[in-house]
């Protein structure tokens, strides 16, 4: 069964505009959200992450917001650009850092 | 791509053939990861390795075998390869001293 749940699967989104991708776990015992960024031809390449001992970080226009009673937590792109369009894919480990689980992946689309 | 590199890029073989992937690495990370990529799944992790010679099932396992002989090198074997393992593949590393992971360019492998 899928360990972290990712959604929605496409996204368009205006010039200038807020991306939100939100992904949901069941595994208490995760503890390492990574988001990557891929683009086509491309492997995926680590954006930002978070953990649980924090609600929020920021790297630039990217934030992550995390929920850690709801299993929560989701990808905000603010002041999104037509380069910001590619797959984004959320991912949760435990502690030992051996196991990472991927989302099936949101495709963005910034429109000029 | 963090000193990653896979080969081939691209392959193309026939049911029941022996294929065999190389991931090499300049970073002398010590975790490798293989992971097969196919839409509406994701990235799934097929192996990974917690050092030379050290190696760990993932989730995907059946039909693939891993080696690692050498900290720079992790290969990727598909015994009799299957229609259901055309996929691209993707390999990764982590250093260990954090949760990091570093993604290769991929191989794309159709099997026919």
């Amino acid at each position: 069964q899928q360990q972290v749940k990712q959604s929605p699967q496409s996204l368009i989104v205006q010039k200038g505009g807020i991306s939100i991708i939100n992904c949901a776990y069941e595994n208490t015992a995760f503890d390492y959200f990574p988001w990557y960024q891929q683009f086509p031809g491309k492997g995926p390449a680590l954006l930002i992450a978070i953990r649980p001992d924090v609600s929020e970080k920021k790297e630039g226009r990217f934030t992550i917001s995390f929920n850690k009673s709801a299993k929560q937590f989701s990808l905000h792109i603010m002041d999104s650009q037509p380069g910001d369009s590619a797959t984004y894919f959320c991912a949760a480990s435990k502690n030992t850092g051996n196991q990472f689980y991927f989302g099936t992946g949101t495709s963005l689309t910034v429109i000029p | 791509d963090a000193g990653i590199t896979q080969s081939p890029r691209h392959k193309v073989t026939e049911t029941g053939t022996p294929v065999t992937l190389r991931c090499h690495q300049t970073e002398n990370h010590r975790y490798m990861y293989w992971y097969r990529q196919d839409p509406g799944h994701g990235l799934r992790l097929i192996h990974y390795s917690y050092g030379v010679k050290d190696t760990d099932k993932g989730e995907v396992s059946d039909g693939y075998s891993v080696s690692r002989s050498k900290t720079e090198d992790f290969l990727l074997t598909l015994e009799s390869a299957t229609s259901s393992q055309t996929s691209v593949y993707f390999c990764a590393t982590r250093s260990g001293e954090n949760y990091e992971q570093y993604f290769g360019p991929g191989t794309r492998l159709t099997v026919t």
